[in-house]
């Protein structure tokens, strides 16, 4: 099973910063938390993964707490394009990634 | 940017054909991966491989199932004797290594359609 809960819908506005939570509480030390997204129809695309500190590209950002129970990732300017199920994966070992169901993030006009 | 292609985009098959899905990943990435999805499921792990070796496997990947790097840039999923269930999408990933700072990176997949 997927070590990670998160919230299974949430709308944003437009060119609003989009924030998805993402709880992990048992995390081991030595694994990241890994965000990818999958745009209807399309294979799942990489957007960021981090350890212990916030991250960013140009994409998104990664904000992990302190405790590392859990993380938000944010996109700082939505489009319609941004549009998909979004999921966080805590890598559980080295070849498989677990998946949940996701967010799915819907941007509204 | 470097991207990971499949092909087909759809195949449809009769149930008890055999069916190659084929994979081109990355041409720097010496790891290489299958999932599947099933319509309005969750993606689901198949198998790793690297060295021409399979890695890891999940328990869907069954005796029907095998993996194939038949030449320096194709990675291929045979499905022996297809079943109905087996309808679904199939993505194909790879990766530099298999390290947990390593993402994996997909490709748009191919939807199988068993009849």
């Amino acid at each position: 099973d997927a070590k990670t809960t998160q919230p299974p819908s949430m709308d944003c506005a437009e060119g609003r910063a989009a924030n998805l939570p993402c709880n992990h509480s048992t995390i081991s030390g030595n694994e990241y938390v890994y965000w990818y997204r999958q745009i209807h129809s399309q294979g799942p695309q990489y957007i960021i993964h981090g350890l212990k500190n916030n991250e960013t590209n140009e994409m998104a950002s990664l904000i992990i707490t302190e405790d590392r129970k859990s993380s938000t990732l944010i996109l700082p300017h939505a489009t319609l394009r941004d549009t998909a199920v979004y999921y966080c994966i805590v890598r559980a070992s080295n070849y498989q990634l677990i998946w949940g169901a996701g967010t799915k993030l819907i941007i509204k006009p | 940017e470097p991207e990971v292609t499949q092909t087909p985009s759809h195949q449809v098959t009769q149930m008890g054909q055999e069916v190659i899905l084929r994979c081109v990943p990355i041409s720097n990435h010496l790891y290489f991966y299958w999932y599947r999805q099933i319509l309005g499921q969750k993606v689901e792990f198949l198998v790793s491989f690297y060295n021409n070796e399979i890695s890891e496997k999940s328990e869907i990947f069954d005796d029907q199932f095998s993996v194939e790097r038949p030449d320096g840039s194709n990675f291929t999923l045979k499905i022996r004797s297809t079943k109905l269930e087996d309808s679904a999408m199939y993505f194909c990933a790879s990766s530099t290594g298999t390290g947990s700072n390593q993402p994996q990176h997909f490709g748009d997949g191919t939807r199988l359609s068993i009849l």
